[in-house]
């Protein structure tokens, strides 16, 4: 079974701390994706990759960067957390170079920044 | 400006009713995608169906239904005899040429099946 796999479910930190969201897929894929999501307003695209080393923002890069060292693995970075961060993040990955194609997705990680 | 529009926040029925999730969307291209995703309380987004710009063809399986129309822009789904099961938050998304997963979200819309 195909698998987008995030580090945790729940996460609380302070105000001003570095978070680090951790996301791994197993599928060989190229393209890999980072969502935020909000009541009322869906998902939104914060960064995401076509390849190793490589990155691009989305529509809500501000306060957020990325890492992607490893095919398999994109890890979104708070750099310093604040409470309008305060939400459901969502990891997901897709094949490169077919753009008729689904995107998988992880099981979410809610963090709450007091 | 791409753009995908769930105007209905919250729908309740009652079980075995049907009901329809409307979704409208905005896009200059030609070429693009439409998806609706399920996310269930636990979380995870679900892939229910994928339909390109150039197959307006219908879909139908089993209890879901799916009407594409280029002339209104639309990619309603319908949940024919609804189930307590089918309880969930439904996305419609858009992709467009080359930007497979690059996904464009509506607002989604909550479904409540009351037994």
């Amino acid at each position: 079974d195909v698998k987008v796999t995030q580090s945790s479910r729940y996460l609380v930190k302070r105000t001003g701390e570095k978070v680090f969201l951790e996301c791994v897929q197993d599928m060989d894929h190229e393209n890999m994706f980072w969502y935020r999501q909000d009541p009322g307003l869906g998902l939104r695209l914060i960064y995401f990759s076509y390849d190793v080393k490589m990155k691009e923002k989305g529509d809500i890069p501000e306060g957020y960067s990325v890492s992607r060292e490893k095919k398999e693995r994109f890890s979104l970075i708070l750099e310093s957390a604040s409470t309008n961060q305060t939400s459901m993040y969502l990891c997901a990955s897709s094949p490169g170079g077919d753009p008729n194609t689904e995107a998988f997705f992880g099981q979410g990680t809610r963090l709450t920044v007091v | 400006a791409q753009k995908v529009t769930q105007a209905q926040t919250e729908i309740s029925v009652v079980e075995k009713e049907d009901v329809t999730l409307d979704c409208v969307y905005e896009t200059r291209d030609t070429t693009y995608y439409l998806f609706w995703y399920k996310q269930p309380p636990s979380g995870e987004l679900v892939f229910l169906i994928r339909r390109n710009s150039f197959d307006e063809q219908n879909e139908i399986s089993g209890r879901y239904s799916w009407n594409f129309q280029k002339s209104t822009s639309s990619f309603n789904f319908t949940i024919t005899a609804s189930q307590v099961v089918d309880s969930a938050v439904y996305f419609c998304a858009l992709s467009e040429n080359n930007q497979g997963g690059k996904l464009i979200f509506g607002q989604g819309t909550e479904l409540s099946v009351k037994p």
